[in-house]
């Protein structure tokens, strides 16, 4: 069964920070990869998008990396603002359906 | 430039009740989907269009209809309302399916059936 799974559920950092959020997928054939951003009472926002081909995407201060091999995704976010504060969520898109699958998401909390 | 554009952003609708979600891009995209979002749970395809005058379902579709008569809006309808359907409800549109470019989402349409 194709899945999607995101750790940690919730993380709470200090503004500044850097910290790093995981995404390991189950997901087959694979076509792409993206982190998503999502405000609350928003719509998710693409962050990055990666194909197989790609081990590291940067938008900003936000750096994703895939490692194909191990069906594993993480986002890492430097010197946090509290404008981070938001869920990040994990898609993965299969190239035999083209459908996306989505990962629940990490919540982080950046706090002064 | 709008983007995606969701109506309502609200509502409140008694159990059997009907309703219709609208979703509205100015991006020229040829798909747009509905999805939902429950707590606890990845977003969830309810039906999508790969072109005007096209519908398919996704992994969620009973209850809901969509209609596509239109390339920049896609409608999504529910006849008979269940609490089952309280839930924040996505539309998005892409230019293509197969997606390395961007999907661009709508705000969101927060949902209570009581």
């Amino acid at each position: 069964k194709n899945q999607v799974e995101q750790s940690p559920q919730s993380l709470i950092i200090l503004e500044g920070k850097n910290c790093t959020l995981q995404c390991n997928y189950t997901v087959s054939p694979f076509s792409n990869l993206r982190w998503y951003k999502q405000d609350t009472g928003r719509g998710p926002v693409s962050l990055t998008i990666m194909t197989f081909s790609e081990n590291t995407k940067s938008n900003g201060r936000y750096t994703a990396t895939l490692d194909a091999d191990t069906k594993q995704s993480s986002l890492h976010i430097t010197a946090s603002q509290l404008s981070d504060s938001a869920s990040y969520i994990c898609v993965v898109m299969s190239s035999g359906t083209y459908k996306y699958i989505f990962g629940t998401g990490t919540r982080l909390k950046v706090l002064a | 430039n709008a983007g995606v554009t969701q109506t309502p952003k609200f509502r409140v609708l008694k159990t059997g009740q009907s309703m219709t979600l609208l979703c509205a891009q100015d991006m020229n995209h040829e798909y747009m989907y509905w999805y939902r979002q429950d707590p606890g749970m990845g977003l969830r395809l309810i039906h999508y269009s790969v072109g005007e005058g096209t519908t398919a379902k996704g992994e969620v579709p009973d209850g809901y209809n969509v209609s596509r008569l239109k390339k920049q809006n896609f409608l999504l309808g529910l006849e008979s309302a269940a609490p089952s359907q309280t839930s924040v409800y996505f539309c998005a549109s892409s230019y293509s399916i197969r997606m390395t470019g961007k999907a661009f989402f709508g705000q969101g349409t927060r949902l209570t059936v009581v």
